[in-house]
This record gives structure tokens, C-alpha cells and sequence, in this order.
């Protein structure tokens, strides 16, 4: 079975300081892995996926992954980040096709002025 | 893009009471549905996968008569909670897949708040 985890529930960062959020994940078999973030009361939103090819992944706000599978992490980071980067943060791994996507228990991003 | 709409996004109903939440994918065809159920300030909790066309496949320890999901349509899926409780508020989302020439994702909806008084 697949799982996931996200270390850090909580991350505190100042204006314009760089982030990385943490994810591992085990599986048996080759994964999809996504990042997504979550503004209060509302759905998901994609920031960038791993499907296969370059480990290193680029998504929107300025976010990127990379993929290691020897260490089967996935961390998120960002060079700079702004106070509308303060959201949840949900590492999931999915084992494709139709598969269900698992999730990490999230990683609040605060961002400090 | 890949567009999931979810109604109502929040609702309030007596205990007692019955919930329809629905989730259309509007500019694609979802052959498969997932419906989360998410607590404050905690993850998703994965509660059934909705096939279309066929009985939804419940995660162990969610009540298949409690949460009714219907998947009539490529395009249609619906999550009724019967006999709502106090206990059962909580956020719930649903996502669909997709997989179109070579790319594939799960699209979100945004979700629906439900509280039972």
C-alpha cells in the first residue's frame, strides 16, 4: 500500500525567504506524484505533478519539485515566497490509471511580514 | 482546462435529514469519481471510489448506506448523506480523473461544507 508523509504540519517563513516543504512516500510499485494547495474552505488546486521524464518539475506560482526516487521524496520548493503563499499544502501519490491519490496529512505554510 | 463543478458549497440541515452533494465534470467525461472527506485542519480522507455505471467501492469503515453515491453518467456523480448526524459535518470533495494523450491528473472540486445542527 501506498502512503505518504509530510513531516512538518507547520512552517513559519519571512517574506521573500526561501521554502521547502517536506514529502516521502513509499510504494511498491512506480508512482505519480502530486503537490496541491488549499486556501481556506475551498477545493484544491494543482501546483505541479510528477508523471515520469525530468525529476525536476516546475508548476505555477513559482514552485517546483523534484523527484528522488532513491530517497522516494518529493520536496516543494520556492525561491521567494509572499504572503499569498499562506495556504495548506497536500503531498499525494497516486499508483495511476484510475487509482485513488493518497495524501499527506499537510504542511500549513505561514508567511511572515 | 479540466473544469469539476461541486454543489451546493456549503449547506446546513437538521439531524435527521438527508444531503445530496453533486459533482459534474463539465468539459470531460469522468469515467471514475473519488469523494473525500476532510476534518478541520486535517488531510483528505479518501471515502469511495464511484465507477460509472457500476456500485462505488467504500473504503474500510465508511458506511455504504450512510453515504449513498450514485455514478448514473460519464459525467455525474452524486454523494447522499442519509440520516445526517452532528458527527458527519464536515468538508467533503470530490475529484474525477482524467487522462487525455499521454497527460493525466485528478481535478478537484471545491468542495462542500456541510454542517448538521
Amino acid at each position: 500500500a501506498q502512503s505518504v508523509t509530510q513531516l512538518d504540519s507547520q512552517v513559519p517563513v519571512f517574506e521573500e525567504a526561501p521554502v521547502e516543504l517536506r514529502c516521502n512516500y513509499s510504494s511498491s510499485v512506480s508512482v505519480y506524484l502530486f503537490w496541491y494547495v488549499q486556501y481556506p474552505n475551498q477545493g484544491l488546486q494543482l501546483l505541479l505533478k510528477y508523471l515520469s521524464g525530468s525529476t525536476l518539475v516546475k508548476g505555477i506560482n513559482g514552485f517546483e519539485a523534484e523527484f528522488n526516487k532513491s530517497q522516494t521524496s518529493f520536496h516543494l520548493r520556492k525561491p521567494s515566497v509572499h504572503i499569498s503563499d499562506t495556504a495548506e499544502y497536500f503531498c499525494a501519490v497516486s499508483e495511476g490509471g484510475n487509482e485513488k491519490l493518497t495524501f499527506g496529512t499537510g504542511t500549513r505554510l505561514t508567511i511572515i511580514p | 482546462g479540466a473544469v469539476v463543478s461541486q454543489h451546493p458549497s456549503w449547506v446546513i440541515c437538521k439531524s435527521g435529514t438527508s444531503v445530496k452533494i453533486e459533482c459534474r465534470s463539465l468539459d470531460f467525461q469522468a469515467t471514475t469519481m473519488f469523494w473525500y472527506r476532510q476534518f478541520p485542519k486535517q488531510s483528505l480522507m479518501l471515502m469511495a471510489t464511484s465507477n460509472e455505471g457500476s456500485k462505488a467501492t467504500y473504503e474500510q469503515g465508511v458506511e455504504k448506506d450512510k453515504f449513498l453515491i450514485n455514478h448514473a453518467s460519464l459525467t455525474l456523480s452524486t454523494l447522499t448523506v442519509t440520516s445526517a448526524h452532528p458527527e458527519d459535518s464536515s468538508f467533503y470533495i470530490c475529484s474525477a480523473t482524467l487522462a487525455v494523450a499521454g497527460n493525466y491528473g485528478y481535478t478537484f472540486g471545491s468542495g462542500t461544507r456541510l454542517t448538521v445542527v
